[in-house]
């Protein structure tokens, strides 16, 4: 089984700009998050898809948005980008069961210039 | 909100040797779940143990236990027979009973000394 799979693995942008990020789950996996990583702030929650729906979101601006399509993809949205937006963004999927492990891509590094 | 508290930014031990990372959490809740996970430098975080906060016997895998004080709300890791692979940083993290929001501390990075 295919696991967890985000691209790009890179990603250089100017401030201003925006950015979408791409998560495809394992297969069967309904529940898609995502979370920014930061040196010193460790993971912070920024939303999660289930089964196309918003179920949860956390403490992020505006600016960041997703979507989740009918086969589970889902993906990531930061418009007006600002240099403290540069971090690495983190995609995990499970089948959507609370309390279940977390399945996590390798990320996309996001820098912003 | 809850929060994670990992104090140990750094922490290191001799290869086969126990080591043993610390976690506290903060929550009004009574239902929950908690994991450590490791991020080694290929970045993909994996799941090294979880924890039904119901339960009170402590989980064990394989080299990797924990301690789980649920009144103290600490939920430690210990590492026996600690080997160079284990070396990457680990994060301990609170799953709430209403969905899929991890929240995670700001890890340790741990050193596996040969």
């Amino acid at each position: 089984k295919a696991g967890v799979t985000q691209t790009p693995r890179y990603l250089i942008k100017t401030r201003g700009q925006q950015v979408t990020l791409s998560c495809s789950p394992i297969s069967g996996h309904r529940s898609v998050s995502w979370y920014q990583q930061t040196p010193g702030q460790g993971l912070q929650f920024l939303f999660e898809y289930f089964s196309e729906t918003q179920r949860n979101k956390g403490n992020f601006p505006g600016r960041f948005s997703g979507r989740q399509f009918s086969n589970s993809r889902s993906e990531m949205n930061v418009s007006t980008l600002e240099l403290g937006d540069s971090a690495l963004y983190l995609c995990a999927s499970s089948q959507g069961t609370v309390g279940e492990k977390l399945f996590f891509g390798s990320g996309t590094q996001l820098s912003v210039l | 909100a809850q929060t994670v508290t990992q104090s140990q930014p750094e922490m290191s031990v001799q290869e086969a040797e126990t080591v043993t990372l610390s976690c506290t959490y903060d929550t009004s809740e009574s239902d929950y779940y908690l994991f450590w996970y490791k991020q080694p430098p290929s970045r993909q975080m994996i799941l090294v143990i979880r924890q039904e906060a119901y339960k009170q016997q402590n989980a064990t895998e394989n080299r990797f236990s924990v301690n789980f004080q649920k009144a103290a709300k600490s939920f430690s890791l210990k590492i026996s027979d600690s080997q160079l692979g284990d070396a990457a940083m680990y994060f301990c993290a609170y799953g709430t009973n209403t969905g899929n929001q991890f929240y995670f501390g700001t890890g340790t990075s741990l050193t596996v000394i040969p």
